[in-house]
């Protein structure tokens, strides 16, 4: 049983455009949510974090949002560019303890 | 380099026979984490290692997986009689401790013929 899902294997957008990314889960025990960026053969890289005492957290052109009452999460990417090319994945843990990991969303911008 | 090494990068195997994989984590980094990604599959968890801790197997998913790590440093996952399943890129990953940003390696290849 997926505790963290990501329903959207892929998502294009134009160059310049936001991107949101979506990721719900069910564990309600859950407190940190991370989002990685994985380019194709490499190692997934840490983007951004959030935890359940807070609704947003924005670092440059990445925001997460997180409403807890929902169990939903979104990560918006403005401006969109092509080197954001690459698949997310969303985790999350329980204080901050393992993650568990969604399947990710191939990102496609185009040019 | 100062990342997360692992190695091999790739490994071709046959069924059956045994594999080891190695991961070095970053200097210092007294948390290790081994994953897997199957194809179209996410990142699953295998086992976790916190300093001198008992490490956390929880997610192995039989017992022809094993790790081991030597102190603070080398990990090395060994994958008995492998199984065509067992095809995925393991990724090893390394954070200062608990609570602390994860750091992957860029995974090991595994594919079981």
């Amino acid at each position: 049983d997926q505790q963290v899902k990501q329903n959207s294997p892929s998502l294009s957008v134009q160059e310049g455009r936001i991107s949101i990314l979506n990721c719900d889960y069910t564990n309600s025990m859950f407190d940190y949510f991370l989002w990685y960026k994985k380019y194709p053969a490499e190692g997934p890289t840490f983007l951004i974090s959030i935890s359940s005492i807070k609704d947003k957290n924005e670092d440059g052109r990445f925001t997460v949002f997180l409403n807890k009452s929902a169990k939903h999460l979104s990560l918006h990417i403005v401006p969109s560019q092509p080197g954001d090319s690459a698949v997310y994945f969303c985790a999350a843990s329980e204080g901050s303890y393992i993650p568990t990991f969604g399947r990710g969303t191939s990102l496609i911008v185009h040019p | 380099g100062a990342g997360v090494s692992q190695s091999p990068s790739n490994k071709v195997t046959e069924k059956g026979k045994d594999v080891e994989l190695r991961c070095d984590p970053i200097s210092g980094h007294t948390a290790l984490y081994w994953y897997r990604q199957r194809l179209g599959q996410g990142l699953e968890f295998l086992i976790y290692f916190q300093g001198n801790s008992a490490p956390d197997k929880s997610g192995l998913p039989s017992d022809r997986f094993s790790a081991e790590r030597t102190g603070e440093s080398v990990s090395t996952l060994t994958i008995q009689r492998t199984q065509q399943e067992d095809s995925a890129v393991y990724l090893c990953a390394s954070s200062l401790g608990w609570g602390n940003t994860i750091y992957f390696g860029e995974g090991s290849w595994l594919t079981v013929v």
